[in-house]
């Protein structure tokens, strides 16, 4: 039973530039859901995709937009990068109508 | 606005003995409470949770506490080992059917040998 995998692992970009991060979820997943973890904080919540639409958002700038395709897999982009985009940015799956959600590795990303 | 909070940064115990680990909570809307572990560089991993309808549930050596009144709920570890040492973190949420998480801070445990 695969469980939710993400890519890139990390990920190194310069201030402007934008970024494209890739969530495939658990087996039987429909719902993705994006959050960013900061150095020594809990992760915040920044959106929710089911049926290929953003069904919640956390209080995340516009530079934060996602999508989900067909398959339930999920990509998060952030345009023009700040210093403070720099995180671990977790990807978690869910069944709709289930309770508990099921997070990926990660992906570490530094803005420089 | 601090909804979830995890007061102790760190929490160090004896292995064989029980770890209890503390959340606060202010949003009296939160439901349904999860407690995650963590390891470096790896993504949480869910360990146990608990609906608001409930007081107490137990899975293995964890077991998780709610206290509405207080808007508290614990952890307990019993007995801890020292691969239980990971960051925790207590999580909870509006509504059922997967909502969004509020996380806290999250505790360091470390159980030595």
């Amino acid at each position: 039973d695969a469980g939710v995998t993400q890519s890139p692992t990390h990920l190194i970009k310069t201030r402007g530039q934008q970024v494209t991060l890739r969530c495939s979820p658990k087996s039987g997943h429909d719902t993705v859901s994006w959050y960013q973890q900061a150095l020594g904080q809990g992760p915040q919540f920044i959106f929710q995709y089911y049926e290929e639409e953003e069904r919640q958002r956390g209080n995340f700038p516009d530079r934060f937009s996602g999508h989900q395709f067909p398959n339930y897999s999920s990509e998060l982009n952030v345009n023009a990068l700040l210093l403070g985009d720099s995180a671990l940015y977790l990807c978690a799956s869910s069944l709709i109508g289930t309770d508990t959600q099921y997070f990926g590795p990660g992906t570490r990303l530094t803005v420089l | 606005d601090q909804q979830v909070k995890q007061n102790s940064p760190s929490l160090s115990v004896q292995e064989g003995r029980i770890s209890i680990l503390n959340c606060d909570y202010t949003n009296s809307m939160f439901d349904y409470f999860l407690w995650y572990k963590k390891y470096p560089a790896e993504g949480p991993t869910f360990l146990i949770s608990i609906s608001s309808i409930k007081d107490k549930n137990e899975d293995g050596r964890f077991t998780v506490f709610l206290n509405k009144s207080a808007k508290h709920l614990s952890l307990h570890i019993v007995p801890s080992q020292p691969g239980d040492s990971a960051v925790y973190f207590c999580a909870a949420s509006e509504e059922t059917s997967g909502s969004r998480l509020t996380f806290g801070e999250g505790t360091q445990l470390t159980v030595n040998p």
